[in-house]
């Protein structure tokens, strides 16, 4: 398995209260990237990196903020939660841009009540 | 707007059986076409993938049948195993940003 670890594993939190997962990587790859996973959609691409502080929007960036200060960390920021962001959140990290295989982490389960 | 159509929705298929799931795209951009496995409580695993230069590409019991004048490609698992029960994606690639299929559950009955 690539090193990708997700953290936490498991959340439950609040309406309207901030939320920040993180994702770390052991592969010094450049590329990280944020999905959301929700039944009926597949994966949605929320935000990307490709390299420390360069960061993108992807399909369903609203309500979400990323930071990349390392190489190796990738935070996703929930700045103020909704129910509509409960979702499966999974990293996934790539070597190169462009058409290159990216793998994933293990997920982040995120229930806001 | 649903770029990548992926189905079935589920399938069951009978051990030693051919296992068939379909994607259809519209962006005439997509350059680049993975498949993905997942397994409950873990993230999407890389199968197989295929350029659209290539019409197919075989990997063991999984080959990737890719259609470039229809916008089609379909994933085909041969001799399908009770441990190949999971959910499997396609997914489409535009510079490097992965536009992802709804998904299909398949179930391998022994």
């Amino acid at each position: 398995d690539a090193g990708i670890t997700q953290s936490p594993r498991h959340k439950v939190t609040e309406t309207g209260t901030p939320v920040t997962l993180r994702c770390h990587q052991t592969e010094n790859h450049r590329y990280m990237y944020w999905y959301r996973q929700d039944p009926g959609h597949g994966l949605r691409l929320i935000h990307y990196s490709y390299g420390v502080k360069d960061t993108d929007k992807g399909e369903v960036s609203d309500g979400y903020s990323v930071s990349r200060s390392k190489t190796e960390d990738f935070l996703l920021t929930l700045e103020s939660a909704t129910s509509s962001q409960t979702s499966v959140y999974f990293c996934a990290i790539s070597d190169s841009g462009g058409n290159q295989p990216q793998h994933f982490g293990d997920g982040t389960r995120l229930s806001i009540l | 707007q649903q770029q990548v159509k992926q189905s079935p929705q589920s399938l069951i298929v009978q051990k030693g059986g051919i296992s068939i799931i379909n994607c259809a795209y519209e962006n005439t951009a997509f350059d680049y076409f993975p498949w993905y496995q997942q397994f409950p409580g873990k993230g999407p695993a890389l199968l197989i993938a295929i350029r659209p230069d290539v019409s197919e590409k075989k990997e063991g019991r999984f080959t990737i049948s890719f259609n470039k004048s229809a916008k089609q490609f379909s994933l085909h698992i041969m001799d399908s195993q009770p441990g190949d029960s999971a959910t499997y994606f396609c997914a489409a690639s535009e510079g490097g940003k992965l536009i992802f299929g709804q998904g299909t559950e398949l179930s391998v009955k022994p």
